[in-house]
């Protein structure tokens, strides 16, 4: 079953810096675009990170300098570190699955993106003292 | 950034009407353009991909279309299990990828 676990949120804080984990089964990380979206109470969805499956990595403005991901291959594992953590960076976090094919027409790489279309449970992350 | 803004905030229909959703980009992102659905205590599933392009899974009484600038996700006849909150997330020049900030459709 293809499927995302997250894990490792919790109260921290201000300040302070906490490492997010997130386990996949049934795909392998690595060949795949990964993200991190996170959901403050109440409020929508805000894309936060994603790591490319050639290792390339982006983050939102709003975390830039702050937050790093990376993924560990042997472990199958996704993780956000997140560091001089603010109480605006309080939210539900998710990882997820960005799925896009490719195909090359002459020379030229043509990407296909279909959405994020697998979730995990989401962990969540209170910054407050 | 593109910015994109969904209206209403809110939607209030009665089972079996029709619900209309709109998103708006603030520059064109082509047909880039993905819809979810957020139930409670749930999180999003992919309704709409590349602007009106359901997925396996995804009913035909949801329907997609627009491009530039302009969306709208459609509900021909709203079933029980449709009441949720909606996002637009575009995917041109991505990334970064950015979301609407939501419409939550209610039982009227």
């Amino acid at each position: 079953e293809v499927q995302l676990v997250a894990s490792g949120g919790g109260l921290i804080q201000p300040g302070g810096s906490l490492r997010l984990l997130c386990a996949a089964s049934g795909f392998t990380v690595n060949t795949h675009y990964m993200t991190w979206v996170r959901q403050a109470p109440g409020k929508g969805l805000e894309w936060v990170s994603v790591m490319y499956s050639d290792g390339s990595t982006y983050y939102a403005d709003s975390v830039k300098g702050r937050f790093t991901i990376s993924r560990d291959n042997s472990k199958n594992t996704l993780s956000l570190q997140m560091n001089s953590l603010r109480a605006e960076d309080t939210a539900v976090y998710y990882c997820a699955r960005d799925l896009i094919s490719n195909s090359v027409i002459g020379t030229t790489n043509y990407y296909y993106y279909y959405g994020m279309d697998v979730w995990g449970q989401g962990t969540t992350v209170t910054v407050s003292s | 950034e593109i910015v994109m803004t969904q209206s209403p905030a809110t939607l209030s229909v009665s089972p079996g009407e029709r619900a209309t959703l709109s998103c708006r980009a603030s520059q064109s992102v082509g047909r880039n353009v993905v819809w979810y659905q957020q139930k409670p205590g749930q999180t999003p599933r992919v309704l709409i991909y590349s602007a009106s392009t359901r997925p396996a899974g995804t009913p035909d009484r949801f329907s997609g279309s627009g491009s530039g600038t302009d969306f709208t996700l459609t509900i021909s006849s709203l079933q029980s299990e449709d009441f949720a909150v909606y996002y637009c997330q575009q995917y041109n020049n991505w990334p970064p990828w950015t979301f609407g900030q939501g419409t939550k459709v209610e039982i009227k």
